[in-house]
């Protein structure tokens, strides 16, 4: 069954401190994503890519930094952790070609920064 | 910017009634999708649309193929299951880069 699995599931995190978020996909998806959600809001893209070894910048790039060594991993990489970075985080895949396609979403990431 | 403009924020129902939600796009779109966010917080696609109309159970959504700046997710026989916050997102056309703009939400709370 196809999926998307992201790692860890919650995660406390010191301020200034290193925080990678990872996602795996069973798709075989060219597209991932990875989205961030503050409570009581929608989601907002961070970044994405669409071949292996490439990453783009989505809305709110700042902050973050993204890997993507395969197809079927994609991280998300907060080099200094700071307390606006808590939040939900999912990560999301989706068919390529230039169509967006379907988008499946992870189970999401829990980040609390202290 | 391209905006997803998303009604009503929140809305409460009755089991066994019919209801509707909407989203507006500030520009044109290439197409659609429709999530549920649940009570643990997962992402359920219900819908991907390109044009046109798609049913699921008592579930329909519909996507402006004229002027593809608005979608509609109509849901009949509400029943407690469906509680959930529902999320539009859009594909807007040109050098988007694949990327979805998500509306705020809808916050459906239905009722015995």
């Amino acid at each position: 069954e196809a999926a998307v699995t992201q790692s860890p599931r919650s995660k406390v995190a010191v301020t200034g401190g290193k925080v990678t978020l990872s996602c795996h996909q069973t798709n075989n998806h060219d597209y991932m994503y990875w989205y961030r959600q503050d409570t009581g809001h929608g989601l907002r893209l961070i970044h994405y890519s669409y071949v292996a070894d490439s990453t783009e910048k989505g809305d709110i790039p700042d902050g973050y930094k993204a890997s993507r060594p395969s197809q079927e991993n994609f991280s998300l990489i907060l080099e200094l952790a700071s307390l606006s970075q808590t939040a939900v985080y999912f990560c999301a895949s989706s068919g390529g070609l230039g169509n967006t396609g379907q988008l499946y979403f992870g189970e999401g990431s829990k980040l609390t920064v202290l | 910017g391209d905006q997803v403009e998303q009604s009503p924020s929140a809305l409460s129902l009755h089991e066994g009634t019919d209801s509707a939600l909407r989203c507006n796009f500030t520009t044109t779109m290439r197409s659609v999708q429709w999530f549920r966010q649940n009570s643990r917080g997962s992402l359920i696609s219900l819908f991907y649309l390109a044009s046109g109309t798609k049913e699921n159970g008592r579930l329909k959504s519909a996507f402006d193929s004229k002027e593809r700046r608005y979608s509609t997710l109509h849901i009949r026989d509400a029943q407690l299951e469906d509680s959930g916050t529902y999320f539009c997102a859009a594909e807007a056309g040109g050098g988007s880069g694949n990327k979805l703009i998500f509306g705020t939400g809808t916050l459906l709370s239905v009722k015995p």
